[in-house]
């Protein structure tokens, strides 16, 4: 599997707070993603990139931001977390044969 | 937007019998995945179909992708306990990935 880390993996935080989640490639995989996982929702996009500093908004990306300043990283900032964001986050690139999506192991956000 | 409905969403079964799990998109696809995630892990790609009324099979697993690329399936074959999980398909538009909402699939030994 590719190489992704993501930090923290366990975070609780406070309604109202900053909050930025990290993933880390070390696969060289242009494409990058973000998601969130919610039990009945499945996995759903929050923003993906393209490429260094190439960013777009998936289908829930309000409340959400990202950057990407060096392949390897991709980084996910809460502006200001709400209850409604707790949630499990899934960073995920693509790559390999098939084309496929290699996921990390997850950010469990509790936001109080 | 699109949109991959995904059923059942819950699914029991005794150990030795069969499970399918259907996969429905609102709009054509160019292909489609799907993932397995055991519980507490991350999802991990099983296969991907690409073709109009391909068949696949990797082992006791079977996957379909229909004849109008806007549905899938996966049938497993005598379930076992390390089948236990949730099962994912994933449809292809552009480098954007639409999951379906998954079936979570217990195994009673």
């Amino acid at each position: 599997d590719a190489g992704i880390t993501q930090s923290p993996r366990h975070k609780v935080t406070e309604t109202g707070t900053p909050v930025t989640l990290r993933c880390h490639q070390t696969e060289n995989h242009r494409y990058m993603y973000w998601y969130r996982q919610d039990p009945g929702h499945g996995l759903r996009l929050i923003h993906y990139s393209y490429g260094v500093k190439d960013t777009d908004k998936g289908e829930v990306s309000d409340g959400y931001s990202v950057s990407r300043s060096k392949t390897e990283d991709f980084l996910l900032t809460l502006e200001s977390a709400t209850s409604s964001q707790t949630s499990v986050y899934f960073c995920a690139t693509l790559g390999g044969p098939n084309e496929k999506l290699f996921f990390g192991s997850g950010t469990q956000l509790s936001v109080l | 937007g699109q949109q991959v409905m995904q059923i059942p969403q819950y699914q029991h079964v005794q150990e030795g019998e069969d499970f399918t799990t259907y996969c429905n998109s609102s709009t054509t696809l160019s292909n489609i995945q799907w993932y397995k995630q055991r519980p507490g892990g991350h999802p991990v790609f099983l296969i991907q179909l690409v073709k109009s009324g391909e068949v696949k099979k990797q082992k006791r697993l079977t996957f379909q992708f229909g004849e109008a690329k806007k549905n899938s399936s996966l049938h497993i074959t005598a379930t076992q306990t390390t089948d236990v999980g949730t099962y994912f398909c994933a449809g292809r538009g552009g480098n954007q990935f639409y999951f379906g909402t998954g079936t979570s699939l217990t195994v009673i030994p």
